[in-house]
């Protein structure tokens, strides 16, 4: 079966501090992988999936099939980026239900 | 266009009664899902309709929850004789086609059961 897990409920940084949010999945194949946050007081929105390979505010996450592992990282941290980030798998094939991790609570302080 | 919608946004209950849950997807989303979100847990999946498809109850809790979809837009979740333990937020989305892709997700109904 299909596994999503994200180490750290909780995730500290001040402003200016690089950071990264990790996720780890367990799948044979060749998952679609995507980060959403949750804002406070705002809806679950995508913030980026591993085939487009772009930035979106300044985040990244490389997908390592090696280490079957979709980490997201941005150089300096933002008050703004406080939030809730989830990772997420979508099986190629057959099931259409994703997978979500636990979530990482990320607080970036002044 | 508009996004998924849900109603109601907050919904407080005694122990024991029933509940409606509603959600409206964005237009011509075949695939819709329902979640509950708890602190702590993230996100469980509860069901999965595909256009006009037997739903995918797999998540399900119990036999108290139950939902439908008509029309394959709309759906309604209802769950029976709630319990302390089903307080969480619950979660719509919906996906252009057969769950691929993103997920664009519903602003949530907060459900206190006391």
């Amino acid at each position: 079966a299909q596994r999503v897990t994200q180490p750290e409920k909780l995730l500290s940084v001040f402003k200016g501090a690089p950071v990264e949010l990790k996720c780890n999945y367990s799948y044979s194949g060749s998952p679609e992988l995507f980060w959403y946050v949750q804002y406070s007081r705002q809806r679950l929105q995508l913030l980026l999936r591993h085939i487009s390979r772009e930035s979106i505010k300044g985040f990244t996450a490389d997908l390592n099939k090696g280490e079957t592992s979709f980490h997201l990282k941005k150089p300096f941290a933002q008050e703004e980026d406080s939030a809730m980030y989830y990772c997420a798998l979508n099986p190629p094939g057959g099931s259409y239900i994703p997978t979500f991790g636990r979530g990482t609570s990320l607080i970036v302080h002044p | 266009g508009a996004g998924v919608s849900q109603s109601p946004s907050n919904k407080v209950t005694e122990k024991g009664k029933d509940v409606e849950l509603r959600c409206d997807p964005i237009s011509g989303h075949t695939a819709l899902y329902w979640y509950r979100q708890s602190l702590g847990q993230g996100l469980e999946f509860l069901i999965y309709f595909q256009g006009n498809s037997a739903p995918d109850k797999s998540g399900l809790p119990s036999d108290r929850f139950s939902a439908e979809r008509t029309g394959g837009s709309v759906s309604t979740l209802t769950i029976q004789r709630t319990q302390q333990e089903d307080s969480a937020v619950y979660l719509c989305a919906s996906t252009r086609d057969r769950g691929r892709g993103e997920q664009y997700f519903g602003p949530g109904t907060r459900l206190t059961v006391t």
